[in-house]
């Protein structure tokens, strides 16, 4: 199965500053067939289910403020929230479709500092 | 809009089963794959498996081969998952989730919609 390992496990973040979480895989996400990135990226909230974020691997979901934003390729991809706002507070889950076999990140929590 | 609504809470003995319904609508049922991922107390997401509703195909996670069956009914477009010989690590909220891919080829994509979750406790 492909491990996907976040960093940090959780983060502390000041108003209106920026947060980057890490998301690795253990192997390539890339597929060269259609040069895209199965990664996608998932909030939760206390007591909800999960909410697409980003997919392949930096595609917003409609609706979802432009300060959210991913990046990387391969094994190695970021999310970034621009400008932290008071209900960005959550955890957050990387998860790879590159293997019918999904995965998910251990998930960080992110925090108002 | 697309909407997926799952059965109530379950409480169950240690070594019995649990079967979890998702009802779908919204959409064409026998289009999209549908997901299981579950969720311990405080802990992370774990995906459990993946079943096509056109064909009944299933996919699971080896840590629950042998435990998992999921299927479909297609006059009711619901999914189900049941899981068994249960034990208290098995007490979790679980959900399913519609993948995004419109065209029933494994991988498939992302997860879009989830439904509310399904909180089953297993104690004795």
């Amino acid at each position: 199965d492909i491990v996907m390992t976040q960093s940090p496990d959780s983060l502390a973040v000041s108003l209106g500053e920026r947060a980057t979480i890490n998301c690795k895989s253990s192997q390539n996400v890339l597929y060269t067939s259609d040069n895209k990135n199965y990664l996608a990226w998932y909030q939760q909230k206390p007591g909800q289910p999960p909410k697409l974020l980003l997919y392949w691997a930096s595609t917003r979901e409609p609706g979802v403020p432009d300060r959210f934003s991913g990046s990387g390729s391969g094994t190695d991809f970021t999310l970034t929230i621009s400008s932290l706002q008071a209900e960005d507070v959550a955890v957050y889950y990387c998860q790879q479709y590159y293997s019918t076999l999904r995965t998910f990140g251990q998930g960080t929590k992110l925090e108002i500092k | 809009q697309v909407q997926l609504v799952q059965s109530g809470a379950e409480v169950k003995k240690p070594g019995a089963s649990v079967k979890v319904s998702c009802k779908a609508s919204g959409y064409t049922f026998t289009s999209y794959y549908m997901h299981w991922v579950r969720q311990a107390p405080g802990q992370g997401l774990e995906w459990m498996g993946i079943i096509n509703p056109s064909g009944g195909s299933t996919t699971y996670a080896q840590k629950f081969q042998g435990r998992v069956t999921m299927t479909r009914d297609t006059s009711t477009s619901t999914v189900y998952m049941e899981l068994s010989s249960l034990r208290s690590e098995d007490t979790a909220v679980y959900y399913c989730a519609r993948d995004s891919s419109p065209w029933l080829q494994l991988p498939g994509y992302y997860l879009d919609y989830w439904g509310q979750g399904t909180l089953v406790t297993a104690s004795s």
